[in-house]
């Protein structure tokens, strides 16, 4: 158990939907990231942010949108979904923001048909 | 843009020594992290190389070379639970993290 939680385990839903995905960091992390993982595109690093802003920013789509709240943790908003979209959604956290150590939530798993 | 090489597969034996290559292509490296990722689950975090050099951690080591744009991952006296995905992944300056296809290891006894 990496102490990194993520809601819901499994996500179904339809193209043209929107779905919001919620990861709480370990106690102490202030930097959290998104990735998705699929099986045509292998892992991609999404965004990130630290205590509450954006840090950096990867391949995240426009219709794709993340927030960190003052508790600490995400939520990524998944809009206007396509086939494409399902995947597997993994949340990190870290302590700092360049080369901690990430822990790996168990991801959420979304399909979308 | 970013361009990472690993081996799709590699298999070893039991006990033995492997090694994992990796090769990039980037624009702004600041660091080069390895991951180990067993089927159906998270990926689990194992080094992460800024400085040119090998980095010992127990049973595996990384090697970075900056003016190369390489680096392996060394897995000694390997055991059944090291079969799994590996993945290489450049961070750059801009905080931004590409991934490699990933190599799976088999271990066979």
């Amino acid at each position: 158990d990496s102490g990194v939680t993520q809601t819901p385990k499994h996500l179904i839903t339809a193209t043209g939907q929107r779905v919001t995905l919620r990861c709480s960091p370990r106690s102490g992390d202030l930097s959290v990231y998104w990735y998705q993982q699929s099986l045509d595109q292998g892992l991609q690093f999404l965004i990130q942010y630290y205590n509450g802003e954006e840090r950096a920013k990867g391949n995240i789509l426009e219709r794709f949108s993340a927030q960190q709240f003052p508790d600490l943790h995400s939520e990524l908003n998944l809009s206007s979904l396509e086939l494409g979209d399902s995947a597997l959604y993994f949340c990190a956290s870290s302590v700092g923001t360049r080369g901690d150590e990430q822990f790996f939530g168990p991801g959420t798993r979304l399909t979308v048909l | 843009g970013q361009n990472i090489d690993q081996p799709t597969e590699m298999t070893a034996t039991e006990g033995a020594i492997v090694q994992i290559n990796c090769t990039y292509q980037t624009s702004g490296f600041n660091g080069l992290f390895w991951y180990q990722q067993h089927a159906g689950e998270a990926p689990t975090f194992l080094s992460y190389n800024v400085l040119d050099g090998l980095e010992e951690k127990g049973r595996f080591s990384s090697f970075l070379s900056r003016s190369k744009g390489y680096s392996y991952l060394l897995l000694k006296e390997l055991q059944m639970k090291d079969s799994a995905s590996y993945l290489c992944a450049v961070d750059t300056n801009a905080g931004k993290s590409t991934f490699g296809d990933g190599t799976t290891l088999t271990v066979k006894p």
